[in-house]
Formats: C-alpha cells, structure tokens, sequence
C-alpha cells in the first residue's frame, strides 16, 4: 500500500539555522505530495504541495521539491525561527479514486532563540 | 467563510458512554473526510463521504463507530461503548470538487478515562 516515511524528531535548531525535514514515500499511482503543520492543540494546517513531478512547492520561506527519481519531497528552510516550532506531517494523495490522505508519522521542530 | 469546524474541541467520557462529535466543512466542498490521531502518530483514515453518500470505511472503522452526514452538510461521528483506546484527536477534514487542498478542522480531543 502506499506509505510516507519522515525522519523522526525532534529536530533541534537554533534560531536563524537551515532546516531539512527528510520525506520519501511509496505509492501506486501517482500522488499529490503535501506538508502539513500542526501547532500544539491545534488541527492540520496546508504549508505547501506539489502535484507533479518536479514541482516545487513553496510558503512563508519553506520549500519542498517533488522528486520522482526518489521518491522524496524533503522541507527546507533557509532561516527558522521559534515561531516555526511546531510538529511538520509530509503527505501524499493518489490523484484518483477518493483521494484520502496517507501521512507520516510527523517530525517536531523545536527552535531555541 | 470560517473554515471546518469541529464541535465539541475536548470530550471527557467514562468507558462505556457513547460520544458523538460534529463536522461542518466549508460549505461549498462536497467531499468530507474522518481521520483519527493518537498521540505521536499521524493521522490515520477513518471515513469519506460525497456529498451524502459514505463511499470509504477504513478497516479502523470498527462496528462501534458509525458516521453520517445526512444532507450532504456536516457529518457526524458517533463512538458506542467507548473504550480507553478510542482516546485519540477526531480530525475532520473537507475538499471540494476537482481540487486537491483539503481543509482540516481543530479536531475533537476525545480522552475516555
């Protein structure tokens, strides 16, 4: 079946340091790959996607691309901040049929000042 | 528009109550989705609907939970004889046609003690 591996947390970084969140994932067809983020008692929020092969998905200085070669839609941030602490999902979607999502098992970020 | 939302945000229910949480998705999607969330997971699939008719049950979805969404609107969730491993944040999520952004609620945090 189609499944998501994120690397496992938590990722610790100081202010103002690059981020890398590491996601690859198997499917059947071809999936719609996601980023969710999820604040502390809060619901999930959409941060980017890409649909397609080579797409890069991009928000609020986060970036993502879709990597068909190897399966993988890594997020990277090229200066976090403590606002950025929160719990990141990587997702995907199969682009037919009922479309549900399939998510990893989700990444903490904590960021010191 | 004010998103999905998600009624009641926190349950506290003894084991063997029944419980039952509501979903309004945004009003214009007509697909609407159940997920569930343990703690340190990611959300896993319960149930999908379109419109009226609930097309998807996922294995998770034992005979103890029933959904509905009786006029293509909000749904509802309901849990019988609750047991502690239904403890979990209820997520739901809406999607409109021919579009692939989900939006997700707050969720409902259920705890069963």
């Amino acid at each position: 079946g189609d499944s998501v591996t994120q690397m496992e947390g938590p990722v610790t970084l100081s202010e103002e340091a690059f981020l890398t969140i590491n996601c690859t994932y198997t499917a059947t067809g071809y999936p719609s790959l996601f980023w969710y983020v999820q604040y502390p008692g809060e619901g999930l929020q959409l941060l980017l996607k890409a649909t397609k092969a080579d797409d890069k998905g991009s928000n609020k200085g986060f970036e993502a691309t879709y990597r068909k070669e190897t399966t993988s839609f890594h997020l990277e941030k090229g200066s976090v901040q403590v606002s950025d602490s929160a719990v990141y999902f990587c997702a995907l979607s199969i682009n037919s049929g009922y479309s549900t999502l399939t998510f990893g098992k989700g990444t903490m970020l904590l960021v010191s000042p | 528009d004010t998103g999905v939302s998600q009624d009641p945000r926190h349950k506290i229910t003894k084991r063997g109550q029944n419980v039952t949480f509501r979903c309004d998705p945004i009003s214009e999607h007509n697909r609407l989705y159940w997920y569930r969330q343990t703690l340190g997971q990611g959300p896993e699939f319960l149930t999908y609907f379109q419109n009226e008719a609930q097309l998807e049950k996922s294995r998770l979805l034992s005979d103890r939970f029933s959904a509905e969404r009786p006029k293509g609107s909000f749904s509802t969730l309901e849990i019988q004889r609750t047991e502690q491993g239904d403890s979990a944040m209820y997520l739901c999520a809406s999607r409109g046609q021919g579009t692939m952004d989900y939006t997700f609620g707050s969720g409902t945090r259920l705890t069963v003690v």
